[in-house]
């Protein structure tokens, strides 16, 4: 049980396009989603949390409208990254918790190069 | 506010035991334990949620010292398998949103 999946696993694109990661619950209902981005050999830095039918709470130094974050049902997040950069380039990994629960699901992560 | 680990890295020998350790500068109210392996997203070991709170699965336990506002996990009997980066992760008292991951720790466990 508690699983998640995402989809692409990673996506290569060129500068100025927009990405869109999805993030699914596959056996669980998801109140809350939340959005992390890895570099290499760092932790995991949460970008913004959201609540199923609610706006996105993003932490700070987070452009709310470059990552554009949707959480239309209890199974499904999306990320979209606007305008990619070279720098945006990084694993960007959602996790999922139940209602009523304190842990984290990851999902697989999402590999995104910028060119 | 993240959580700090120490030691930054630990190399072992199969069988061998670890100790990982998590503070927080801040009141923990929550302490989660999860493991990466590279190219992989994190997988969830272990939840403590009280002060003194003691708990493990097989041969991987942690414990929960909320006054010193630190966690310990411990490894025991190492096994290839358990290689990884080990992150503890604190939350808030009242929102779970709160949430933010250590530094993390690198496992290396050798034959």
């Amino acid at each position: 049980g508690a699983v998640v999946s995402q989809h692409p696993s990673w996506v290569i694109c060129k500068s100025g396009t927009s990405v869109k990661i999805e993030c699914r619950s596959l056996d669980f209902q998801a109140t809350t989603m939340f959005w992390y981005r890895q570099f290499p050999k760092q932790s995991l830095m949460l970008m913004a949390t959201s609540n199923e039918g609610s706006k996105a709470t993003y932490e700070q130094g987070v452009e709310k409208d470059k990552f554009l974050i949707n959480h239309a049902s209890l199974t499904l997040s999306t990320l979209t990254v606007t305008s990619a950069h070279p720098e945006d380039s990084s694993f960007y990994i959602c996790s999922a918790r139940a209602s009523g629960r304190r842990e984290q699901y990851f999902g697989p992560g999402t590999r995104l190069t910028v060119t | 506010q993240q959580p700090v680990q120490s030691p930054q890295a630990v190399i072992l020998r199969e069988g061998e035991d670890a100790v990982i350790n998590c503070s927080s500068s801040k009141a923990l109210y929550s302490v989660h334990w999860y493991r990466q392996k590279h190219g992989e997203a994190p997988v969830f070991l272990m939840i403590l949620l009280k002060g003194g709170e003691q708990k493990g699965h097989e041969k991987i336990s942690a414990s929960f010292n909320e006054k010193k506002q630190q966690s310990s996990l411990y490894l025991t009997a190492s096994q290839l398998s358990y290689s990884g980066t080990y992150f503890c992760g604190t939350g808030g008292l009242y929102n779970f949103n709160k949430f933010y991951f250590g530094s993390g720790t690198k496992l290396n466990v050798k034959p």
